[in-house]
């Protein structure tokens, strides 16, 4: 996992309820991605964070999604009254830059939201 | 918004054969980063790509950048059973602030 750390791994929520998600990123990283990927596809991007900054959101859902990343403590992914399509698998991951672009981005194992 | 065509979607060999899987955009990519996920696992890096042309090698793995900048490729050579997994590409263009993925090629290795 690249040092990359989420939890928990597995995440059991009825509909309604709230999950969070929780990622620190590698050590001395100090910018999140998170993605998600629902059974059978690929990543789609939601959100990249700086420390109390949110770079780019252009992948959140409009209404009940939240993201953070605060000074102190791990990146937080909100999902509120979830619903069952939002039953998926959340990575996120530590993206490395250079010269103003980005060269890598290693990944957590994710968090397996399941909605019930 | 930006997408990445992958092909094949998914590809059924035999242990020992060579695999070559591609990535196509309309739009041009600064880096191209392939990635292979096992079940349950979060994406691992595999090679990451900088310069149009440019050619990388990780072990029997071999990825290109395209010249036109809007194109990559992944050989695998030899295939083994522990290469089964999904193989994701992923590009990055400075007019944003994401990594764009692939839908991904699922390889199954008959031993």
């Amino acid at each position: 996992n690249a040092g990359v750390m989420q939890n928990p791994r597995h995440l059991v929520r009825r509909r309604g309820q709230e999950a969070r998600l929780r990622c620190s990123p590698m050590k001395g990283h100090s910018h999140v991605y998170w993605y998600r990927q629902l059974p059978e596809e690929g990543l789609k991007f939601m959100v990249y964070l700086q420390k109390e900054n949110i770079i780019d959101e252009s992948g959140m859902p409009k209404e009940r999604f939240s993201a953070e990343f605060p000074k102190e403590g791990p990146s937080i992914l909100r999902i509120q009254q979830v619903v069952r399509g939002d039953s998926a698998a959340y990575f996120c991951a530590s993206p490395v830059s250079r010269a103003g672009g980005i060269t890598e981005a290693f990944f957590g194992q994710g968090t397996r939201l399941t909605v019930v | 918004g930006q997408q990445l065509n992958q092909s094949p979607q998914s590809m059924f060999i035999q242990e020992g054969e060579d695999v070559s899987m591609n990535c196509t955009s309309s739009s041009i990519f600064n880096t191209w980063l392939w990635y292979k996920q096992e079940p349950g696992e979060g994406p691992v890096l595999l090679i990451a790509l900088y310069k149009a042309g440019e050619l990388t090698s990780n072990g029997r793995l071999t990825a290109q950048f395209g010249i036109t900048r809007k194109d990559s490729f992944l050989n695998i050579s030899a295939s083994i059973p522990s290469d089964v997994g999904i193989y994701f590409c992923a590009g990055h263009n400075n007019a944003g602030n994401m990594l764009t993925f692939g839908g991904g090629t699922r390889l199954m290795v008959k031993p």
